[in-house]
């Protein structure tokens, strides 16, 4: 089974509202990382947060771990439509294993 | 710099037929992997390579499914014969193993249709 589950699995806002995405694992990890994927393309790498790490920004993206819980959350304020996409957390256990485990994503429309 | 590039882009097949899709990583990355995607099971991890060596390949489904990395710069995911349940976007995805991140950088994918 997947690593991580995202939640919501779709969200629909409005141009300029802020959208937060949640992804939840199983087990201990090394880091998160924040994928972006458009219609018909491949996957982005947007952000990292590392395991003994809380809080990070990147522009407009924030992302927050909670290892105790086993879950992080993706922010994105002052959405735009072209941020329209769909966005997936992904695992990596640890450097040595080398693969990361995707979630099955949240879709995000953001509505002119 | 050129990104991972996948060849082809689309491929319809008729069930029964052998299917070869195509990966060169980004020049000096040394994992690479290949990853399935459908509406069902989401993004999956079929196998991965670092410095052209299998490392782990429990995720290909079937012995239909083989994978080969002959060098740094090429590797191929092929499946004979091919069934209708084959049809995804298998994307292949390479990764610079010394940077401690395991930072992916995806291909654009192979929509694979078998009918």
């Amino acid at each position: 089974s997947q690593q991580g589950e995202e939640d919501p699995q779709a969200l629909s806002i409005q141009e300029g509202e802020n959208a937060t995405m949640n992804c939840s694992y199983k087990t201990s990890i090394n880091n998160l990382q924040w994928y972006r994927q458009n219609s018909g393309r491949g996957l982005v790498h947007l952000i990292l947060i590392r395991s003994n790490e809380r809080e990070k920004h990147s522009g407009r993206l924030g992302v927050t771990l909670d290892t105790s819980k086993k879950s992080s959350s993706l922010l994105i304020t002052a959405s735009r439509a072209a941020d329209t996409a769909s966005y997936f957390c992904a695992t990596l256990l640890n450097t040595n294993a080398g693969k990361s485990t995707f979630g099955d994503g949240t879709t995000l429309t953001v509505k002119p | 710099d050129a990104g991972v590039i996948q060849s082809p882009r689309h491929e319809v097949t008729e069930m029964g037929q052998e299917v070869t899709l195509r990966c060169k990583p980004i020049s000096g990355h040394n994992s690479l992997f290949w990853y399935r995607q459908t509406m069902m099971r989401g993004l999956e991890l079929l196998i991965y390579f670092n410095n052209n060596v299998p490392i782990d390949d429990s995720g290909m489904p079937e012995d239909r499914f083989s994978a080969k990395m002959p060098n740094a710069s090429f590797s191929t995911l092929k499946i004979q014969p091919s069934e209708p349940r084959d049809s995804a976007v298998y994307f292949c995805a390479s990764s610079l193993g010394t940077s401690q991140t395991g930072e992916l950088f995806f291909g654009e994918g192979s929509r694979l249709t078998v009918l």
